[in-house]
């Protein structure tokens, strides 16, 4: 089973500042096989970014993901009053198809 | 358009079952597997499992198999997550969504066990 481990747990930025957000695996993931999802309290997730780096539809371009083997990550250039959420990691090319733990970005 | 609609909320008594469906509309039912995710208060999400649509393959999470079983209905475009021997740390909503990137997913079920 692939653990992935999210990184910060916790991110405080202001707003137009740029989000480094870090996704490590255990074992190698397939580059098409990683996405990005947002969560907003009381909402289902959204997908973000598919293939680890392929924007899902309507995504803004601030948004950004990156990486492969172990290591990925999910930039947003321009933090937005919006974006403060929490975001997880999935890796969907070997069951069973994990979650990271998630990243907490709130508004310093 | 795409829409994953969830039967309602469920309260359940510890060792006890539930069934949640999840209707699919808007695409072809067939081309498309079906994820399920949970999500305990307060926590992040966990993979639960997923189904082929067109000939019923499933994978379970090790965490929950044996307790947990997906089935799908193409004459309706639905699927059914049952979930067995309810324990309290089973309280969560519940969510389906399509396929392995998650796009679309439905509304949720909460699930609650308590005694």
């Amino acid at each position: 089973e692939i653990v992935l481990t999210q990184s910060p747990g916790t991110l405080s930025l202001s707003p137009g500042e740029r989000a480094t957000l870090s996704c490590r695996a255990s074992q190698s993931v397939s580059s098409t096989s990683l996405g990005w999802y947002q969560q907003k309290p009381g909402q289902a997730p959204r997908l973000l970014i598919y293939g680890a780096s392929s924007r899902a539809t309507d995504i803004p371009d601030r948004f950004s993901g990156s990486g492969s083997g172990t290591d990925f990550t999910l930039t947003i250039s321009r933090l937005e009053p919006e974006d403060f959420a929490v975001y997880y990691c999935q890796q969907y090319g070997s069951s069973p198809y994990s979650f990271g733990q998630g990243t907490k970005l709130e508004i310093k | 358009q795409v829409q994953l609609v969830q039967s309602g909320a469920e309260v359940k008594k510890p060792g006890a079952s539930v069934k949640v469906s999840c209707k699919a509309s808007g695409y072809t039912f067939i081309n498309y597997g079906i994820s399920w995710v949970r999500q305990a208060p307060g926590q992040g999400l966990e993979w639960m499992g997923w189904i082929g649509t067109y000939n019923g393959n499933t994978k379970y999470t090790q965490k929950l198999q044996g307790r947990v079983t997906l089935t799908t209905d193409t004459s309706t475009n639905t699927v059914y997550m049952e979930l067995r021997s309810l324990k309290s740390d089973d309280t969560a909503m519940y969510y389906c969504a399509r396929g392995w990137e998650l796009v679309y997913w439905g509304q949720g079920t909460l699930v609650t066990v308590s005694s």
